[in-house]
Formats: C-alpha cells, sequence, structure tokens
C-alpha cells in the first residue's frame, strides 16, 4: 500500500463548476498536508498548506484536513480554465532535522470553457 | 532570486550511457530532495539530503543510481548505465521550512 493514495482522473468539469479533489494516506505521523500545482512541463508548485485538521482558505480554494480519517481535500470554487493543471497532494514527516516530503500520483483537472 | 535552477533541460541519451544530472538549489536552504516523475508511478523520492548529508536513499531504484551534494550549492544525481525504463522526469527540489521549492525539471529520454 502506497503511503499515500490519489485518483489520477483526468477530471474535466465546466467553467464555474466546483472542483473537489482527495487524497488518503497511511501514515499518521505526517504533519503538515499540502497541495501543489503543477502545469504541464513545469514543476509543481506550492498552493496551500496547512498543518492542523480543519479547514484553510485562500481565495477561490479551501484545503480541508481529517486527521481522524487521513484524508484532505481540495475545493476549487468558480473553476476557470486557467486552473487546469495537475493537482497533487503532499504530506511532510519530520525525519532527522528536515522534512521528507511524500506526493501522490496527481490528479490531472481540465476545466472546459 | 533564481529558483532552483536545474540542468540539462532535456537529455537524449542512448541505452548504456552515463547520465549525469545537475542542480543548484535556492541559496540558504539547507535540504535538498531528487524525485522522479513519471504517468504511471508519479512523484517518487529517490534521496534527500540534509545540510549536505545524505539522509535517506531507500527511493534510489538501483545501484545504477547514485547522488552527490559536495557542497550547499551543487547537487548532481548520475544513472551509469542508463536503461530505457529510466525515462522520466527528474526533479529537483530544495527547501527551508515546510515549502518545497522545485526546480522545472530534467527530462531524460533513454532509447
Amino acid at each position: 500500500q502506497k503511503e499515500v493514495e490519489q485518483d489520477p482522473g483526468p477530471l474535466s468539469v465546466p467553467e464555474g463548476a466546483i472542483v473537489s479533489l482527495n487524497c488518503t494516506y497511511s501514515n499518521s505521523a505526517f504533519q503538515y498536508f499540502m497541495w501543489y500545482r503543477q502545469y504541464s512541463r513545469k514543476g509543481p508548485e506550492l498552493l496551500m498548506y496547512t498543518y492542523s485538521s480543519g479547514n484553510k482558505e485562500d481565495g477561490r480554494f479551501t484545503a480541508q484536513v481529517d486527521k481522524s480519517s487521513k484524508y484532505i481535500s481540495l475545493f476549487i470554487r468558480d473553476s476557470q480554465p486557467s486552473d487546469s493543471a495537475t493537482y497533487l497532494c503532499a504530506m511532510s514527516v519530520s525525519t532527522s532535522g528536515t522534512y521528507k516530503y511524500i506526493f501522490g500520483t496527481g490528479t490531472r483537472l481540465k476545466v472546459l470553457a | 532570486d533564481a529558483g532552483v535552477i536545474q540542468s540539462p533541460r532535456h537529455e537524449v541519451t542512448e541505452m548504456g550511457q552515463e547520465v549525469t544530472l545537475r542542480c543548484k538549489p535556492i541559496s540558504g536552504h539547507n535540504s535538498l530532495f531528487w524525485y522522479r516523475q513519471t504517468m504511471m508511478r508519479g512523484l517518487e523520492l529517490l534521496i534527500y539530503f540534509n545540510n549536505n548529508v545524505p539522509i535517506d536513499d531507500s527511493g534510489m531504484p538501483e545501484d545504477r543510481f547514485s547522488a552527490k551534494m559536495p557542497n550547499a550549492s551543487f547537487s548532481t544525481l548520475k544513472i551509469q548505465p542508463s536503461e530505457p525504463r529510466d525515462s522520466a522526469v527528474y526533479f529537483c527540489a530544495s527547501t527551508r521550512n515546510t515549502e518545497a521549492f522545485f526546480g522545472q525539471g530534467t527530462r531524460l529520454t533513454v532509447v
């Protein structure tokens, strides 16, 4: 079993739709939970991160963490064609003075105009 | 800051050849990570360093892969000999706290 599981998609939605992206994990030692966005032929870029269970909002994006269920989500409201990208969840755990980052496989999202 | 810089951006090589990928992390970042990305397996952690010291290389797939970080501003990932199944995009990332910053990646094709 992988430490982090993520549905690879692809996911196609019409412009303006609410998008829900999800990941599950098995390692209860994970401390930070992140969402990265990766455009085609680019490196991943941090979108949001959170430490505790609950919700965190940033504009049209909401990250949700449920540590009891080992489940994290990213919601995108009023989705735009420019949101079309691969979204990767990531989790980190402290080890040997640094943090080890484990990524999901990524979900490809296409927002249709 | 220029961000994490990787070179080359693209590499095409023949099976059996040695390949060296290079990474310059962001100045002041004390941790460096090498990842490999494929459609099938996603982003896999190969090895990471803290203060130039390798911490965990359990993700390195075979002895053909090796990585070094001789100083805080440079790291290499070497594959010798290369095989077609090594074809992937290889990313380097550096961190200081909780955010990992990625380079643009090296797209490796082994024919």
